[in-house]
C-alpha cells in the first residue's frame, strides 16, 4: 500500500514551454502534498506544500508564478514548470501525506531537462 | 527545525552491519528522529523514526541515546541494494508533521 506516482518519469522540453508533472496517490487519499526538487550531486529542497482544495504555500525563494501547483482532487497534484528554462533543469519528487495521517510517501521521480 | 550533522560518506562490507550515526544535539522534546534512505535517481524510501525508545523494523535498527542528541541507525545485515544516501530528519508537531527537510545525508556504499 501506500503508493505515489509520477507521470512523466522523464521529459525534454525547449526553453520558454511549459510543462505539467502529475503526482497521484494510487491507494489513498492524500490531503497534503509536497513537491521537491533535487538538483545533481545535492539534497531535495521543499518546494512548496500543497493542500487539496486550497492555494498552495511555497518555500521562501520558490517563484509561484514559475511552479504553478494545483491540487484539484484527494488523489491528484500537479506541478506545471512555466516559461522553462535550462537552469530548471532538475529531478523533480513529490511526496503525499495520508488523510488523518502523519507519514509522506514518496513519488518516484521526473527528471525535467530543457534544452 | 533542528541542524543534523552527518558523515558524508561511509562505506560497509556487504553481509555485515552498516552503523549509520546522525548528531542532532539541537533536537526539542517533541521531535522524533526520522530515517530516509534514497538511492540513486529515486525518491527517498522511509526507513524507521523513533521518540526516544530504540526501534526495530525489518529494514533497521534505530538506536537513540538518552539524551536524544544523537542516533544511530543499524542495518544489520547490508547488501548491495543498500547502497544510498541515508538521511537523518528530526520531525516534531510544531508544524503538525508537515514538513521533512532534508540535510545533506550519509552517502553509504557497500561493497562485495
Amino acid at each position: 500500500g501506500a503508493v505515489v506516482s509520477q507521470h512523466p518519469s522523464w521529459v525534454i522540453c525547449k526553453s520558454g514551454t511549459s510543462v505539467k508533472i502529475e503526482c497521484r496517490s494510487l491507494d489513498f487519499q492524500a490531503t497534503t502534498m509536497f513537491w521537491y526538487r533535487q538538483f545533481p550531486k545535492q539534497s531535495l529542497m521543499l518546494m512548496a506544500t500543497s493542500n487539496e482544495g486550497s492555494k498552495a504555500t511555497y518555500e521562501q525563494g520558490v517563484e509561484k508564478d514559475k511552479f504553478l501547483i494545483n491540487h484539484a482532487s484527494l488523489t491528484l497534484s500537479t506541478l506545471t514548470v512555466t516559461s522553462a528554462h535550462p537552469e530548471d533543469s532538475s529531478f523533480y519528487i513529490c511526496s503525499a501525506r495520508e488523510v488523518g495521517a502523519y507519514e509522506q510517501y514518496f513519488g518516484p521521480g521526473t527528471r525535467l531537462t530543457v534544452t | 527545525d533542528a541542524k543534523t550533522t552527518q558523515p558524508p560518506s561511509m562505506d560497509c562490507a556487504e553481509g555485515r552491519a552498516a552503523n549509520l550515526p546522525c548528531n542532532h544535539s539541537t533536537i526539542s522534546g517533541n521531535e522524533y528522529v526520522y530515517w530516509y534512505r534514497q538511492i540513486h535517481s529515486q525518491g527517498p524510501q522511509y526507513i524507521i523514526h523513533g521518540l526516544k525508545n530504540n526501534e526495530t523494523n525489518e529494514m533497521a535498527s534505530l538506536i537513540i541515546t538518552e539524551d536524544r542528541k544523537s542516533s544511530t541507525l543499524i542495518l544489520p545485515h547490508a547488501t548491495l541494494r543498500d547502497t544510498a544516501v541515508y538521511y537523518c530528519i528530526p520531525r516534531g508537531t510544531d508544524t503538525g508533521f508537515q514538513k521533512l527537510v532534508f540535510g545533506t545525508g550519509t552517502r553509504l556504499l557497500v561493497s562485495p
